[in-house]
């Protein structure tokens, strides 16, 4: 158990519709990662928040959007789906030790399906 | 941009015996950091070993161990002894160090059969 949690575990939704995927980091770390599993794109790199604030964006569609709130948690917005939003979506955790980033530590994930 | 390689889709290896799995990468930078991640059946992503750019001396953590050659940006991992428990999917990873992202960049994965 990594101490990051990711609610739902899995979601099952049709197209056009809007979900909200949700992390809690591990106690500590103020800095939260989403990243995508698909079968053809890997796992690629959404965004970083740290602290609150967005720190960094990947290949993050415009349908999607993130945010971190005052007590750390993070959530992940995903609009309009489409068939290809179908992937397992992961989110991350780090600290700054020594005024650097440690490693990652992963969340289980929540597997989307989109119909 | 960074990019990472591993070039063996799949592997096998007989329980208890050693198996090495191979990957390259691509970067500008001088400073950096690379890792092992481990994906079994449950998909978790589960951190195996990491190995600072700047340190010469490869890591080890148990049975699992790195040969990292940074002139060949290449970054390999040896697993000794192998287990049932080994095989998953293996993703290797390369993460910049400085201000800026730490986004992690990940190759394609290598997926580990360990066979009784």
């Amino acid at each position: 158990d990594s101490g990051v949690t990711q609610t739902p575990k899995h979601l099952i939704t049709a197209t056009g519709q809007r979900v909200t995927l949700r992390c809690s980091p591990r106690s500590g770390d103020l800095s939260v990662y989403w990243y995508q599993q698909s079968l053809d794109q890997g796992l690629q790199f959404l965004i970083q928040y740290y602290n609150g604030e967005e720190r960094a964006k990947g290949n993050i569609l415009e349908r999607f959007s993130a945010q971190q709130f005052p007590d750390l948690h993070s959530e992940l917005n995903l609009s309009s789906l489409e068939l290809g939003d179908s992937a397992l979506y992961f989110c991350a955790s780090s600290r700054i030790l020594a005024g650097v980033f440690s490693e990652q530590f992963f969340g289980p994930g929540t597997r989307l399906t989109v119909l | 941009a960074q990019t990472v390689t591993q070039s063996q889709p799949e592997m096998s290896v007989q329980e208890a015996e050693t198996v090495t799995l191979s990957c390259t990468y691509d970067t500008s930078e001088s400073d950096y950091y690379l890792f092992w991640y481990k994906q079994p059946p449950s998909r978790q992503m589960i951190l195996v070993i990491r190995q600072e750019a700047y340190k010469q001396q490869n890591a080890t953590e148990n049975r699992f161990s790195v040969n990292f050659q940074k002139a060949a940006k290449s970054f390999s991992l040896k697993i000794s002894d192998s287990q049932l428990g080994d095989a998953a999917m293996y993703f290797c990873a390369y993460r910049r160090t400085g201000a800026g992202s730490y986004q992690l960049t990940f190759g394609k994965g290598t997926k580990l059969s360990v066979i009784p």
